[in-house]
């Protein structure tokens, strides 16, 4: 158990919904990450927060966006879903926002949208 | 931007057999970091090498980075089926960014 927690486990959508994944990071990091994983593909990083700001961005759609609260947890909100959207998304979590730091990744939350 | 790239992306091996997987970085790296991910699981951090040349071992697996911070290997000794899933490797950016993550190295094991 890495300590951090993601929120749902498993989601099922339609094309053209929008839904809400929840990452709690582990007690004392400051740092989230999301991630989004397509079958047979590598961790594509999506979008970084740090303290509740943004800190850095990856690949991520106009469509999708994030936010960290004051009490460290992140969503990620995904709207307009496609059926190419399909994937696991990973939340992990640093104590400092750097390059140095390992991170810790949740257990992820498998999204299929119909 | 900086580039993680990993060969190969499939091997499988007989249960008994070593494996190795490279990892090259476009860029130099201040350090390198392993993740494990089980099959229907989470990447898991295995280790972080900071210094040119270094060499880590934790039981069957060895570590390496390369003299110049642009490569990395991880070799395992003997595989079990316990060693199944895909092994990547991470860099950062540069600076104070996230890392970057190769596409990974899925590792099958046939008993």
């Amino acid at each position: 158990d890495s300590g951090v927690t993601q929120t749902p486990k498993h989601l099922i959508t339609a094309t053209g919904q929008r839904v809400t994944l929840r990452c709690s990071p582990r007690s004392g990091d400051l740092s989230v990450y999301w991630y989004q994983q397509s079958l047979d593909q590598g961790l594509q990083f999506l979008i970084q927060y740090y303290n509740g700001e943004e800190r850095a961005k990856g690949n991520i759609l106009e469509r999708f966006s994030a936010q960290q609260f004051p009490d460290l947890h992140s969503e990620l909100n995904l709207s307009s879903l496609e059926l190419g959207d399909s994937a696991l998304y990973f939340c992990a979590s640093s104590v400092t926002p750097g390059g140095q730091e390992t991170q810790y990744f949740g257990p992820g939350t498998r999204l299929l949208v119909l | 931007g900086q580039q993680v790239m990993q060969i190969p992306q499939y091997q499988h091996v007989q249960e008994g057999e070593d494996f190795t997987t490279y990892c090259n970085s476009s860029t130099t790296l201040s350090n390198i970091q392993w993740y494990k991910q089980r099959p229907g699981g989470h990447p898991v951090f295995l280790i972080q090498l900071v210094k040119s040349g270094e060499v880590k071992k934790q039981k069957r697996l060895t570590f390496q980075f390369g003299e110049a911070k642009k490569n990395s290997s991880l070799h395992i000794t003997a595989t079990q089926t316990t060693d199944v899933g895909t092994y990547f490797c991470a860099g950062p950016q540069g600076g104070n960014t996230p890392l970057v993550f190769g596409k990974g190295t899925r590792l099958s094991v046939i008993a």
